[in-house]
Order: C-alpha cells, then structure tokens, then sequence
C-alpha cells in the first residue's frame, strides 16, 4: 500500500489566497484526520471523519478553515481567505480500529504551508 | 488546554545508554496511550502503546511504562542508537473512535 498521500508537499501562498490542500487515505480506512503542527501549539487536531461523516470539528480554528470528504478515498482541507498565522505543516491521518492495534492513525508526509 | 504534556522538549543520550521520555496527562478519562516517532519532512510513525489495563508494554528495544495513578507514562529506549534521533510524541486517547491527543513532542539526540 503506498501509505497516506498528501498533496501538494510544498505550498507557499499570499495572505487573502484560497488554499486546499488533499488527502487520500489508506484504502479500507474508515477513519480520518486533519492535524496542525506549530511550534508553539505542536500537533493539535483539527477535524476527523469517520465513514465519510465529520465527527469533531471542535478544533478547526474559525470559519476560514473547512473540511469535506467528499468518498472514502478522499478528503480536502481549505483555508479561505489564508493568513500568515496559518502558516504551519498540515498532516492527514487514516485509522480503522481494531486491525493494527487500538487508535493506530498512520499518517501522511504533511503539506508544509507558508502564508507571506 | 493541553491535556497531554511532555515537558522536556529535547534530551541527548549516548549511543548504548538508556533513554527515557517522559509524558504527563490530565485526563482521567484516558484509556489508551501511543508513542509515534518523527524524522524531519516526514509523518509521525507509529511506535508502540499501551491500554490503562496494562502498567508495561515491550516491543524489543522500545518499553512504555504506564502509573496510572500519577497520570504518567514513560518511554525507555535500550540501548539507544543514532537512528533513534527523532522527535517522540506522546499520545492519548479517552476510548476506541476518538481522536489522539498529542503532547508537543521530546526531540531525541542519540550521539556515537
């Protein structure tokens, strides 16, 4: 399996530019989610679906910030309009409990944004 | 409100000691506990974990510890080696479906 794919890797952008950024889960997960790392706040969640429906979005940080998984195989995360506060590496992670151990959410190599 | 702690940010062992990585929580509600690893430019892997009905779980070099009454656990690596060097998250989670909560890592330097 070629693991959680995020796209794109990279994305630099100018503050009041939409950014999406893109998941595709492991196939057969039923679980996923949408986490932030910062320096200051560290790896903090945002959103998590489970079978296609979002479950908590308590951690999305205000109305510019939102999230759709559209199938099983997809999910996208868009800022609107971007900031530079927003500026942080943004990880997608897929989970199905129960066939790899308890919670076991195997993540993506992170989209790194940078808002100017 | 953090609920997950690690309150040292880096730590350097010599290569064939011990390391030991340290996570507080506040959440009595907490039932199960992960370690992921984190090389730069990369995902968090994951390592290991523990459930609340365990106080130790071992996966050959790597053993987390779990007080339960001190809401502590803790990660030994033995002997640790260089491509150890990593940042270590510690994790949690109240129940099967909920999400993680993560601590903000312990970055680890293993030294030859």
């Amino acid at each position: 399996d070629a693991g959680v794919i995020q796209s794109p890797r990279h994305e630099v952008t100018e503050m009041g530019q939409e950014v999406t950024l893109r998941c595709k889960p492991i196939s057969g997960h039923n679980s996923l989610f949408w986490y932030r790392q910062t320096m200051m706040r560290g790896l903090e969640l945002l959103i998590y679906f489970n079978n296609n429906v979002p479950i908590d979005d308590s951690g999305m940080p205000e109305d510019r910030f939102s999230a759709k998984m559209p199938n099983a195989s997809f999910s996208t995360l868009k800022i609107q309009p971007s900031e530079p506060r927003d500026s942080a590496v943004y990880f997608c992670a897929s989970s199905s409990p129960g066939l790899a151990g308890y919670n076991e959410q195997f993540f993506g190599p992170g989209t790194r944004l940078t808002v100017l | 409100d953090q609920q997950v702690k690690q309150n040292s940010p880096s730590l350097s062992v010599q290569e064939g000691r011990i390391s030991i990585l340290n996570c507080d929580y506040t959440n009595s509600m907490f039932d199960y506990f992960l370690w992921y690893k984190k090389y730069p430019a990369e995902g968090p892997t994951f390592l290991i974990s523990i459930s609340s009905i365990k106080d130790k779980n071992e996966d050959g070099r790597f053993t987390v510890f779990l007080n339960k009454s001190a809401k502590h656990l803790s990660l030994h690596i033995v002997p640790s080696q260089p491509g150890d060097s990593a940042v270590y998250f510690c994790a949690a989670a109240p129940n099967s479906g909920y999400a993680l909560n993560f601590g903000k890592g312990t970055s680890l330097l293993v030294t030859p």
